[in-house]
Order: C-alpha cells, then sequence, then structure tokens
C-alpha cells in the first residue's frame, strides 16, 4: 500500500517493549483530544480519546495522557507488537466546533520483531 | 454493516480539469466530514455537513465546495485542479453534529493525483 507519510518523525521499538508516542497542540480551547492510527492506504482509525477534564484515559494495551498546562498530549502502547506499526495522530477538538479536527503532524511507529 | 464508502479510490486529473468524489455514511449517520491529505501530513479538515446543512467549513478556497443529499450521502467537488491539490481526501460520517468525536468513523479515501 501507498506510504501515508514519507517524511514524518519515527519510532522503532522493539516487539514487547512499550511505546511512548508525544504530541503538543496549541490551542488552549480544545477540549477534547484524540488519538488516530493510520495503515497504508487506510483511512484513520479511532483508538482512544479524552477530554480535557481528565489527565489519563486507560484502553486495551493503551493509555492517554493529558497536561493542559504544557499542552501536551501523549499515546503509551504496553507490549507493542508488529500490528501496532503504523502513522499515529493526535486529533484536537474545541467546543462548539461539531466535528473538526485539527490533526497533528503524525509519528510513524515501527516494531521490529 | 458497511463502513464509509467512498468512490473512486483513485484518479488522475489534469491542471484546471474538476473532480467529484463521492461518501456514502455509515447507515443511520447524519454527519458528513470531508478531509484533505497531503502525504507526510495529517488530515486537514474541509467541511462538516449535517443534515444536508453546512456546518462548518475548514480554511480553503472558494473552488472546493461540496454538498449532502437527503439520503446523507455527500459530494465534495474541487474545480480548476493545481498540483497542491493532489492528495488523500477523506470522508467521516458521524451520528452526531458534535460532542461525541470518538464516534466519527473515516473511509479509506480517495486518492487525487493532478498532473
Amino acid at each position: 500500500g501507498e506510504s501515508v507519510g514519507l517524511h514524518l518523525p519515527t519510532l522503532s521499538v522493539q516487539e514487547g517493549d512499550n511505546s511512548i508516542i508525544n504530541c503538543a497542540y496549541s490551542n488552549s480551547a480544545s477540549d477534547y483530544f484524540i488519538w488516530y492510527k493510520q495503515e497504508s492506504g487506510k483511512g484513520p482509525q479511532f483508538i482512544i480519546d479524552i477530554r480535557s477534564n481528565m489527565d489519563k484515559r486507560q484502553g486495551q494495551r493503551v493509555t492517554v495522557l493529558l497536561n493542559k498546562t504544557v499542552k501536551h498530549l501523549s499515546l503509551q502502547i504496553a507490549a507493542t507488537q508488529p500490528g501496532d506499526s503504523a502513522v499515529y495522530f493526535c486529533a484536537e477538538n474545541e467546543k462548539g466546533a461539531g466535528n473538526m479536527l485539527t490533526f497533528g503532524g503524525g509519528t510513524r511507529l515501527m516494531v521490529k520483531p | 454493516d458497511a463502513g464509509v464508502t467512498q468512490s473512486p479510490t483513485h484518479l488522475i486529473k489534469t491542471r484546471g480539469q474538476q473532480v467529484t468524489l463521492r461518501c456514502s455514511p455509515i447507515s443511520g449517520h447524519k454527519s458528513v466530514s470531508w478531509y484533505q491529505q497531503v502525504l507526510g501530513q495529517g488530515p486537514q479538515f474541509i467541511f462538516q455537513y449535517y443534515e444536508k446543512e453546512e456546518r462548518g467549513r475548514g480554511n480553503f478556497p472558494d473552488r472546493f465546495s461540496a454538498r449532502q443529499f437527503p439520503n446523507y450521502s455527500s459530494e465534495l467537488n474541487v474545480n480548476a485542479l493545481l498540483l497542491g491539490d493532489s492528495a488523500l481526501y477523506l470522508c467521516a460520517s458521524s451520528p452526531f453534529l458534535a460532542g461525541g468525536v470518538g464516534e466519527l468513523f473515516f473511509g479509506e479515501g480517495s486518492r487525487l493525483t493532478v498532473l
């Protein structure tokens, strides 16, 4: 499939290790944040979300941390698997902006077997 | 159940031409949003339609237009194509106008190449 991002920052991890992907956002009015996974030739796939009144949310093997003071978001993936290899985007949504998302630049995660 | 479907999947146009991209949302979803994803970048919001009305517009020129039909499907039109319009055009559907953005589902996209 066609590569989603040829010049994105890349995080390379060993299978079984934990991965941490970081994202900085700029809009203080954003109150909803989402992480998406995008594989080559596919559309973004929802992973996990968090509202601004929370600082941590956990899903299955994934955790999102939100630090509103420094406008920073991170995605932690536990026991990374080869199937986790993809490009990961954070996105923010401002209250009153409907479904308009502002996406970050993305990070490519490569999992080595 | 079918997900968000987009057509065509790939197309090639030349500068100055016009293109129409189509999107069918998930059954029961009344909101359709369009995004442009240039290679190597994150998607950028173009339009949102809800109940056949435009509810949001991103920072795109008037060459870009869209509409939503009574069955909630949508078309994105781009006139006077430029080389910089080459991108993956993503459609996303949601049952809501806003709020539960985790309910936003993306299609596979239409890959437009402008020569």
